[in-house]
């Protein structure tokens, strides 16, 4: 079974440019987190998706990230314009009904200079 | 809120010795406990779970027990390798409103010298 997969791996922009990251779930998980990771620090959610309606996006930096999950399959999450403490590790996880925990994908970081 | 709490590292044993890395938490209904393992570079892996109290998870060699009275799920090895050298992120998730959202600790480093 194949995991949950994101690109890019790797993103580095200067601040206030946009950027987007993109996740593709484990095949028929309805549900999708975004979280974000600091260095040093344990991940932190930023929106959860049940098929492509939004759960809960109660700690999304709202003037300034965005997330979609259109088809309730693969999502993408944005962030214009950037600023220097956004710079972490994005992860994206996925989960399905039989399950209680998240499988994860390898996570992209982004470094904004 | 739900909250997790674990141990500050870097935890740094020498190779066969055992390990303990201590987690509590604070929850509002019935959680599903878990750790985590994260590699330089990689995401998370889930390395064990437990679902209700007086469960133990175990995997790889690593346990854990769900302990509800002391709201307690310290993750132990017996005889930890240099290969154990990672991250370790203890998280809980409940099924409050019926979304199970996953909340994580600070995690914990772990360094295993030959």
């Amino acid at each position: 079974e194949a995991g949950v997969a994101q690109s890019p791996r790797y993103k580095i922009i200067e601040k206030r440019q946009s950027v987007a990251f993109w996740c593709n779930p484990i095949s028929g998980h309805a549900t999708l987190y975004w979280y974000q990771q600091i260095l040093g620090q344990g991940p932190k959610l930023l929106i959860q998706f049940q098929n492509n309606g939004v759960v809960d996006d109660s700690q999304l930096p709202k003037d300034r990230f965005s997330a979609e999950r259109l088809k309730g399959v693969d999502s993408t999450l944005k962030i214009q314009p950037a600023k220097l403490e956004d710079s972490a590790v994005y992860l994206c996880a996925s989960r399905g009904t039989v399950n209680t925990e998240a499988f994860f994908g390898q996570g992209t970081r982004l470094t904004v200079v | 809120g739900n909250s997790v709490t674990q141990m500050e590292g870097p935890v740094t044993l020498s190779e066969e010795a055992f390990l303990t890395i201590n987690c509590t938490y604070t929850a509002t209904g019935y959680p599903s406990l878990f750790w985590y393992v994260q590699y330089p570079g990689e995401g998370l892996q889930l390395l064990l779970k437990a679902t209700k109290a007086d469960d133990k998870g175990s995997n790889k060699g690593f346990e854990a027990t769900y302990r509800k009275e002391t709201t307690s799920f310290h993750l132990e090895k017996g005889s930890v390798q240099v290969s154990d050298s990672a991250v370790y992120f203890c998280a809980l998730s409940d099924s409050l409103r019926g979304s199970y959202i996953p909340t994580f600790g600070r995690g914990t480093s772990l360094i295993v010298h030959p």
